[in-house]
């Protein structure tokens, strides 16, 4: 079975600083990867996937994710962040064949402030 | 609007009585997955299916659960005699027919308050 360790259940910044979300995981077998985000009264969306080729992968609204596998670390970083930034981000994976059953971290809550 | 659809949104509830929520997927997705998250907590899968078929259930759905996709659109989720650990947020999601990309579409879930 798989499993996921975000290592920070709550990361304050202040706007426009860098931020990192850490995330490691743990596998027998070869995995994708994925950033879900959920803003207050939201539901999850999808932020960004790892799923073959190039290990670094980024989102549309500045934020991107490096697959180490060495490190079974898929941490979510972002040079500048914003207020409307501010939300829950969760890790998770899938098995290649488990059919989109994600596995989810325990969550980090990024809150970005003036 | 045409995403994931999930009612009631809020259900209190005492303990012992049976409640029930129904998940529309978006419509061209025929796998429909329901997670349970509390408080602090990522979402846990309990079950999902394919078309009408359940294909897998998770051993955190205990016999009082039970889901149901009978013509392989909505859903529902029905808690029998429920308990205080009951009380979560209750989603569904929806996915592409290969499912291989792993996007999920999440509704906005319905919680549940057992007294």
């Amino acid at each position: 079975a798989q499993s996921v360790t975000q290592l920070d259940s709550q990361v304050p910044v202040f706007e426009e600083a860098p931020v990192e979300l850490r995330c490691n995981y743990s596998s027998s077998v070869s995995v994708y990867l994925f950033w879900y985000v959920q803003y207050p009264n939201q539901g999850l969306q999808l932020l960004l996937k790892y799923l073959s080729g190039s290990t670094l992968v980024e989102s549309i609204n500045g934020f991107e994710a490096e697959f180490n596998k060495s490190q079974t670390s898929f941490h979510l970083r972002k040079p500048s962040v914003h207020i409307s930034d501010t939300a829950e981000y969760f890790c998770a994976v899938s098995k290649e064949t488990s059919g989109s059953r994600l596995t989810f971290g325990e969550g980090t809550q990024l809150t970005v402030n003036p | 609007d045409t995403g994931v659809s999930q009612n009631p949104r809020h259900k209190i509830t005492k303990r012992g009585q049976n409640v029930t929520f129904r998940c529309d997927p978006i419509s061209e997705h025929n796998r429909l997955y329901w997670y349970r998250q509390t408080l602090g907590q990522g979402p846990e899968f309990l079950t999902y299916f394919q078309n009408e078929a359940q294909l897998e259930k998770s051993r955190l759905l205990s016999d009082r659960f039970s889901a149901e996709r009978p013509k392989g659109s909505f859903s529902t989720l029905e808690i029998q005699r429920t308990e205080q650990g009951d009380s979560a947020m209750y989603l569904c999601a929806s996915s592409f027919p290969t499912g291989l990309t792993g996007e999920l579409f999440f509704g906005e879930g319905s919680r549940l308050t057992v007294l």
